[in-house]
């Protein structure tokens, strides 16, 4: 099984709303990345959680806040976000350590700021 | 620091033709690349990974890919394109924890 889940799949919030996007997954992976794509462009990584500690954050403003409760779980917390931040947001995972293996990525959450 | 090159913005194909994507990395070291899938609106997929050994790397769908070390490249092929490849599709290559991405290639398939 190669699934990564994500929920929920749509999320429209105002800009003071707060509100958290979840990720899954049940491959024994130890690392998981949170990820943010624009229309037409690659995704860009923002964090990168590596055996549940934090291990890169691209200088991500502090209205993201991530979050690995467990191996298998990583959760975004978004808080007064702006408009510019509506975006899809990948969660992926991978086996961990050093070695860059292959990324496995879920669906992705549609976010819109309003 | 690692970067991809990816070419050509948009291709467009006919269907049951040949398909080059090309694209080029730079990194220091022996390069972990990968190339990825992406129908609109969706999450990514592996289409195939090179990591060491054989340069002609067999991945899902039917695609192939070709690592040439001396021209920094790792093309994708496919002999004979269906419609349902229309897609945005993405190189990597990986180091240490992280992917670099290309800008991507989009492939458009006419009847």
């Amino acid at each position: 099984d190669t699934e990564v889940t994500q929920t929920p799949k749509h999320l429209v919030m105002g800009m003071t709303n707060k509100k958290s996007l979840k990720c899954e997954q049940h491959m024994g992976h130890r690392a998981m990345y949170w990820y943010k794509q624009k229309a037409k462009k690659p995704p860009e990584l923002m964090f990168v959680y590596s055996y549940e500690k934090l291990s890169i954050n691209e200088s991500v403003p502090s209205r993201f806040s991530p979050e690995c409760p467990n191996s298998s779980l990583l959760n975004l917390h978004l808080h007064a976000l702006q408009p510019e931040d509506s975006a899809l947001y990948l969660c992926a995972s991978s086996q961990g350590g050093r070695t860059p293996y292959e990324q496995y990525f879920g669906p992705g959450t549609r976010l819109t700021v309003t | 620091a690692q970067s991809v090159t990816q070419p050509d913005i948009h291709i467009t194909v006919s269907e049951g033709a040949s398909l080059e994507l090309r694209c080029n990395y730079s990194y220091g070291a022996t390069p972990y690349l990968f190339w990825y899938v992406q129908s609109p609106g969706q999450g990514l997929q592996l289409l195939l990974k090179y990591f060491s050994g054989d340069t002609l790397v067999q991945g899902i769908k039917g695609f192939e890919a070709e690592f040439k070390r001396s021209q920094s490249s790792f093309n994708l092929r496919k002999p004979s394109v269906h419609w349902s490849d229309a897609a945005e599709y993405f190189c990597a290559v990986g180091a240490a924890r992280a992917l670099t991405f290309g800008s991507g290639t989009r492939l458009q398939v006419q009847p």
